[in-house]
């Protein structure tokens, strides 16, 4: 079993959807979690950063860890064309192993 | 700040050649990595550095060799090109931990590489 297993879609949703996107994990260590957005041909860059359980906010963005269902979400409200690419999870844990283990990533198609 | 930038963006080796895959940050990072993505897949680290002068496989280091003599670069080696090194290299950097306090890692735009 993968440490992180994250569906590698294509997810396609019309544009005002909420989109959904998932991850489960088989680490308990983790604590750091962490959703990057990566546009075609581009690197990955940090969307959201949640520790430990619970939500967080940010304008259309939710991210959602249930630490004991092993289980994070990350909504997306009133999807735009322009959230097209592919989102990947990554979490790691504090301490010693610090490196960020990465999902598979979901491409996302959010079309007009 | 330019951030983190790599040459070549792409490059076609053919089997058995050596290359250079060139990554620089000038945001005065301590941590620097070297990842691969391949179609539809995660990332895999290769290498990561804590700091000049110290360097640390990953996950899929063999074929691959690195350095870090300065803060600012960290250049990814491959000696005798394979087809299975064909893939998508990706540098990145953070100021300490990612994860930590929101730490991020910043990448660069990648390398395409292509072995024939």
């Amino acid at each position: 079993q993968k440490e992180v297993e994250q569906d590698p879609g294509p997810l396609s949703v019309p544009e005002g959807a909420i989109v959904s996107l998932n991850c489960t994990y088989s680490n308990s260590a983790f604590q750091y979690f962490m959703w990057y957005r990566q546009y075609s041909r581009k690197g990955p860059e940090l969307l959201m950063y949640t520790y430990s359980s619970g939500n967080k906010e940010d304008g259309r963005f939710t991210a959602q860890v249930d630490k004991s269902s092993k289980y994070i979400s990350l909504f997306i409200r009133d999807s735009q064309p322009s959230d097209s690419a592919t989102y990947l999870c990554a979490m790691s844990v504090p301490g010693g192993s610090y490196i960020p283990t990465f999902g598979r990533g979901t491409s996302l198609i959010v079309h007009p | 700040n330019a951030g983190v930038t790599q040459t070549p963006k792409f490059r076609i080796l053919k089997i058995g050649q050596s290359m250079t895959l060139q990554c620089t940050q000038d945001m005065n990072h301590n941590y620097m990595y070297w990842y691969r993505q391949d179609p539809g897949m995660g990332l895999k680290l290769i290498y990561y550095s804590v700091g000049a002068g110290i360097t640390d496989k990953g996950e899929v280091p063999n074929g691959y060799n690195v350095s870090r003599s300065t803060t600012e670069d960290f250049p990814l080696r491959l000696e005798l090109a394979a087809p299975s090194q064909t893939s998508v290299y990706f540098c990145a950097s953070s100021y300490s931990k990612p994860g930590r306090d929101g730490e991020t890692q910043y990448f660069g735009p990648g390398t395409r590489l292509l072995v024939l």
